[in-house]
């Protein structure tokens, strides 16, 4: 069974602090992990995906296989990235999402 | 058209109504999604259609039927349901999962409310 897991549900940091969302999961395969964010009043949407090894946003997030991790990780946040933070990860068929519980950041001035 | 749109926004009805939700999308995605949010929680996975066709179904109960017209349609019939099935219903679209991965484009939900 494939499972994800965001050990923080609310997180709070000032603007140009460092943010970290944390993201673990369990799967026995070879997963796909994805970030998703829902600003306020907009749909949920793509963020990055670690296949990409991309920076969106200034957002970052690298796949540790070894401590089953998949943290969300920007150098300065911003008041714009205050929102909803959801982990994700796709499974062998591809077909099946699974998503974390969500963080839901605030950055304040 | 690079956007999955869902019809209608909001939905109100009874418990004895019949209605449809309606998702769509033109961006040759051949996986298309159904997701039930609750207020303040992830969403929750109802069925996938790929290649128009029935892949998953998260035991959902069956007031629920899912419909794929064409590849780039996706309905939702809703019938008896029940107060506690009002939520954001979610539709979204991925490419072909073996070519294309399985990132997924979301709609803006539709929001019902059961009474």
């Amino acid at each position: 069974a494939q499972r994800v897991t965001q050990p923080e549900k609310l997180l709070s940091v000032f603007k140009g602090a460092p943010v970290e969302l944390k993201c673990n999961y369990s799967y026995s395969g070879s997963p796909e992990l994805f970030w998703y964010v829902q600003y306020s009043r907009q749909r949920l949407q793509l963020l990055l995906r670690h296949i990409s090894r991309e920076s969106i946003k200034g957002f970052t997030a690298d796949l540790n296989k070894g401590e089953t991790s998949f943290h969300l990780k920007k150098p300065f946040a911003q008041e714009e990235d205050s929102a909803m933070y959801y982990c994700a990860l796709s499974g062998n068929n591809n077909n099946d999402m699974r998503f974390g519980a969500g963080t839901r950041l605030t950055v304040k001035p | 058209d690079t956007e999955v749109t869902q019809t209608p926004k909001h939905l109100v009805m009874g418990m004895t109504n019949k209605k449809s939700l309606k998702c769509e999308q033109h961006m040759g995605h051949r996986a298309m999604y159904w997701y039930k949010q609750k207020a303040k929680k992830p969403p929750e996975l109802m069925f996938v259609y790929s290649y128009e066709k029935l892949s998953i179904n998260e035991s959902v109960p069956s007031r629920f039927s899912p419909e794929c017209p064409n590849s780039s349609l996706l309905n939702l019939h809703l019938h008896a349901l029940q107060p506690e099935d009002s939520a954001l219903y979610l539709c979204a679209s991925s490419q072909d999962p073996i070519s294309g991965g399985p990132a997924q484009y979301f709609g803006p939900g539709t929001r019902l409310l059961v009474l």
